[in-house]
């Protein structure tokens, strides 16, 4: 059964700083990985998908990587905004599932203070 | 190109009643996937559907829930008899034609039901 770890659960840090967000998940054998952000009684909107052959992805200041390996990938923000607070998602499918699956990490709380 | 609609956004059942919460694909998307995230939980995966065929519902409750992406219209979550445990809010997802594992799911706002 595949399971998706996220850490921290909870980060606070002040505007400006550069910051990074884990994902570990137990099956290796996935599809993708993608990485959400939930605002408050919000959906979800995607931020960057990574195919099971790439190491990452871009996405102006947000950088994804995958080491499909050991199982982890690490959502990287430069200079972090207010505008950024938000729990953010891993997301993974396969594993052992269909592909039509995610399964999703508990989040994490980010909060960047003025 | 609007994204995934769902409706309505709030619901309120009282136990034993029916909810229906409907979901509509972003165009072009004929794959269609329902979330739930129960209070203080995770995202879960409940049921992964086509027009007209449920590909993998692995995730669904075995009794009181069901649901279906007929040809026409949208996808409907059909929830029987709530209890206030169905209290969560749920979100659909669509995407495109899958191809070699490569595609993306784009969520829409979320249905919150709330039993009383």
């Amino acid at each position: 059964k595949q399971e998706v770890t996220q850490i921290p659960a909870a980060l606070s840090v002040p505007e400006g700083e550069n910051l990074v967000l884990n994902c570990s998940f137990t099956d290796s054998a996935i599809y993708n990985l993608q990485w959400f952000r939930q605002d408050p009684g919000k959906g979800l909107t995607s931020l960057l998908l990574i195919q099971s052959s790439q190491r990452e992805q871009t996405s102006g200041r947000l950088n994804a990587s995958l080491d499909k390996s050991s199982g982890r990938s690490t959502l990287y923000i430069a200079a972090s905004q207010p505008g950024d607070s938000a729990t953010y998602l891993c997301a993974v499918s396969g594993g052992g599932t269909s592909y039509g699956k995610l399964t999703f990490g508990q989040g994490t709380i980010l909060t960047v203070h003025p | 190109n609007a994204g995934v609609m769902q409706n309505p956004r709030h619901l309120v059942r009282r136990r034993g009643q029916e909810a229906r919460l409907r979901c509509s694909p972003m165009k072009g998307h004929s794959h269609v996937y329902w979330y739930r995230q129960l209070p203080e939980e995770g995202l879960k995966f409940m049921v992964y559907l086509q027009k007209e065929n449920i590909i993998d519902e692995s995730g669904m409750p075995k009794e009181r829930f069901s649901a279906e992406f007929p040809k026409e219209g949208p996808s409907i979550l059909r929830i029987q008899q709530v209890v206030r445990g169905d209290s969560a809010a749920y979100f659909c997802a669509s995407s495109p034609l899958p191809r070699q594992g490569f595609y993306e799911q784009y969520f829409g706002p979320g249905t919150r039901l709330t039993v009383t």
